[in-house]
């Protein structure tokens, strides 16, 4: 099982401010990577497939980098629906996700 | 529009089985994976297993194997998920979430999601 793991736990950030999140594979995923924004009392959204791609709808201040078994999500500028939870994820035949980074407002 | 309708919220008690239901609309069920997530209160995303909608096959995360059975009825459209011998810390929203492509290509990403069931577990 590919363990993620993400970081920091918490961002205390400011609307406008540059948001970046950590996610670390113990393993290569082979490109088998996703990223999830969660709001409190909704179901997960899917923001990013394939390591980079924006899923539909997803604006262009959401992007990936990194390769191998270091991934690193930034939002370039923080828009008021951005404070949310986000969370990595596996997807190959047995999906993980990692904890959770919680974004929120300074 | 593709869309999840999810079972409603159930209490039970320890020990009990719970069964939940999922029914897709919008697409062809049968082309599709459909995985079972569940969170428990202020906890993380947490994959139960998924099944493959034509055939039936079925893949579970080693800690739900042989307490939990996911199936579907193809007729209906619906997928299913049952939980065995539950305990309290069984507590948790449980959702249904479909990948972005069809069972081809062997990925299991959750674009498309129910909005949930709430199973809450207590004597």
């Amino acid at each position: 099982e590919i363990v993620l793991t993400q970081s920091p736990g918490t961002l205390s950030l400011s609307p406008g401010e540059r948001a970046t999140l950590s996610c670390r594979a113990s393993q290569s995923i082979n490109n088998y990577l996703a990223w999830y924004q969660q709001k409190p009392g909704q179901a997960p959204r899917l923001l990013i497939y394939g390591v980079s791609s924006r899923a539909t709808g997803v604006p262009d201040r959401f992007s990936v980098s990194g390769s191998g078994t270091d991934f690193t999500l930034t939002i370039s500028r923080l828009e008021p629906e951005d404070f949310a939870v986000y969370y990595c994820q596996h997807y190959g035949r047995s999906p993980t996700f990692g904890q959770g980074t919680k974004v929120e407002i300074k | 529009q593709v869309q999840l309708v999810q079972s409603g919220a159930e209490v039970k008690k320890p020990g009990a089985s719970v069964k939940v239901s999922c029914k897709a609309s919008g697409y062809s069920f049968s082309n599709y994976a459909m995985n079972w997530v569940r969170q428990a209160p202020g906890q993380r995303l947490e994959w139960m297993g998924w099944i493959n909608a034509g055939n039936g096959d079925t893949k579970y995360s080693q800690k739900f194997q042989g307490r939990v059975t996911i199936t579907r009825d193809t007729s209906a459209s619906t997928a299913y998920m049952e939980v065995n011998s539950l305990r309290t810390d069984d507590t948790a929203v449980y959702y249904c979430a479909r990948p972005r492509r069809i069972l081809w290509f062997g990925e299991f990403d959750m674009a498309v999601w129910g909005k949930g069931t709430t199973v809450t577990v207590s004597s």
